[in-house]
């Protein structure tokens, strides 16, 4: 099955600018999705399709995908950010598809 | 606006069943296919399965796959998840989750916490 890799954490101070990978086999060629998830919450789309953002979501937040690592870039960091973030695929490439999950990335805003 | 509500989690025995409900409104629910998420405690996000708007196709992650089934009832608005011969990994908050286009979702409930225990 399709596996994604994402660092157990970051950390930036406010104003800085974050980046989370995703990494996964050849993944420039699928879509990724981004995944903010604060405590006791559930999850909010924060970018999709690599590098669409959902209305409501500020332009801070960005993302990009090439070869075998999908990066979400968020700029001006601030202190709301401090979250979980979770990158997301579709695999459809077996004869099993279905959804991935990356492990989750931890960023912490210093 | 989109209003996702899950019921049905509690405490089940090993080997036990339940069947988890969601309650979808303010969008066109049967023209949107939608998922079950879930969530073990202290732990990242788990996809578990995935039906086509009309109910055709149904994908499951290898973890439960012939131990739970997802199915809806578009003339409810709502979308299940009968999950069968629970083990104690299956303990977490289970989300249900309005897709946009075979992922992304754009829209999650609040979740319903599961929790398999003697």
């Amino acid at each position: 099955s399709y596996v994604l890799t994402q660092p157990p954490s970051v950390s930036v101070a406010p104003g800085q600018t974050a980046r989370i990978t995703c990494g996964g086999n050849n993944i420039g060629s699928k879509s990724v999705h981004w995944y903010q998830q604060k405590p006791g919450q559930a999850p909010v789309l924060v970018v999709y399709d690599d590098s669409d953002r959902p209305s409501g979501i500020p332009e801070r937040f960005s993302g990009s995908n090439s070869g075998n690592t999908a990066t979400l870039t968020i700029s001006r960091v601030e202190a709301g950010d401090e979250a979980d973030y979770y990158c997301q695929v579709w695999d459809s490439s077996s004869d099993h598809p279905g959804g991935v999950f990356g492990g989750g990335t931890k960023l912490t805003v210093l | 606006q989109v209003q996702l509500v899950e019921s049905g989690g509690g405490v089940v025995q090993p080997g036990g069943s339940l069947r988890l409900s969601c309650a979808a409104s303010g969008f066109t629910f049967s023209s949107y296919g939608m998922h079950w998420v879930r969530q073990a405690p202290g732990k990242g996000l788990e996809w578990v399965a995935f039906i086509r708007y009309d109910g055709s196709n149904k994908y499951y992650a290898d973890s439960v796959k012939g131990r739970f089934t997802i199915s809806r009832d578009n003339s409810k608005n709502t979308l299940y998840l009968q999950m069968n011969s629970l083990r104690a990994e299956d303990t977490a908050v289970y989300y249900c989750a309005k897709d946009l286009t075979v992922t992304p979702i754009d829209y999650w409930g609040q979740g319903t916490l599961v929790t398999v225990s003697s």
